[in-house]
């Protein structure tokens, strides 16, 4: 079965740092992008960012709001990418989805809440 | 950034009515190497993450009902459902994936009258 499974949200202070996880099984990973989005409560999705396969470079590409705090790398033999996020503010309390190229796998999303 | 505008923001259908919902782009998502529409629309029910129902702004995903169905130009598109279903009760998005950053519409809430 082809499946995403985020892990690794939580409850952090302002200013902390926390790392995501984006576990993939059922399908090469290494073939394929990883893309985040995410959702703050109640709002609408919105775009982090994207690490593109190694075939593609293995760059990165970020929002405008997370460019510079957050960092998005993957483990190909581990078949992992994870989200990297520093100095996190309140307005980064959101479920973090993990997709793949083509956007037609999605985990269940990991929340983040930032708050003192 | 590409801006994507929905319409309606709420929607209520009868059972086995058509809904329609609108999304414009303010620049085209047309990639004219290829002549790809780089629109997607998704459905997102509580609590659950987005599926992805339409690509390519026409191209139904696998498994997704033939109800549903996608149209339209360089930067006007429509998600079309035929017949509205009870289990059709969602938020609808539509994106764009023509250039980072990717964006969304705001979405439309669908119900049943």
């Amino acid at each position: 079965e082809v499946q995403l499974v985020e892990s690794g949200g939580g409850l952090v202070k302002p200013g902390r740092s926390l790392r995501l996880s984006c576990a993939a099984s059922g399908f090469t990973f290494g073939e394929n992008a990883v893309i985040w989005f995410r959702q703050a409560p109640g709002k609408g999705l919105e775009w982090v960012g994207f690490i593109r396969s190694k075939t593609y470079g293995g760059t990165a590409e970020y929002a405008a709001s997370v460019k510079g705090r957050f960092t998005i790398s993957s483990d190909d033999p581990k078949s992992i990418a994870y989200l990297q996020m520093n100095s996190l503010k309140t307005e980064d309390t959101a479920v973090y989805y993990c997709t793949r190229s083509g956007m037609d796998v999605w985990g269940q999303g990991t929340t983040v809440i930032v708050s003192s | 950034d590409i801006v994507m505008t929905q319409s309606p923001d709420s929607l209520a259908v009868s059972l086995g009515e058509r809904a329609t919902i609108n999304c414009k782009s303010s620049q085209s998502v047309l990639y004219s190497s290829n002549n790809k529409k780089y629109l997607a629309w998704f459905q997102q029910k509580l609590g659950q993450p987005p599926k992805l129902l339409i690509y390519w702004a026409s191209t139904r995903e696998s498994g997704v009902p033939d109800r549903f169905s996608g149209s339209g130009s360089g930067t006007d598109f429509t998600l079309t459902i035929s017949s509205v279903q009870a289990e059709d009760v969602a938020v609808y998005y539509c994106q764009q994936y023509r250039s980072t950053p990717y964006t969304f519409g705001q979405g439309t809430k669908l119900e049943i009258k």
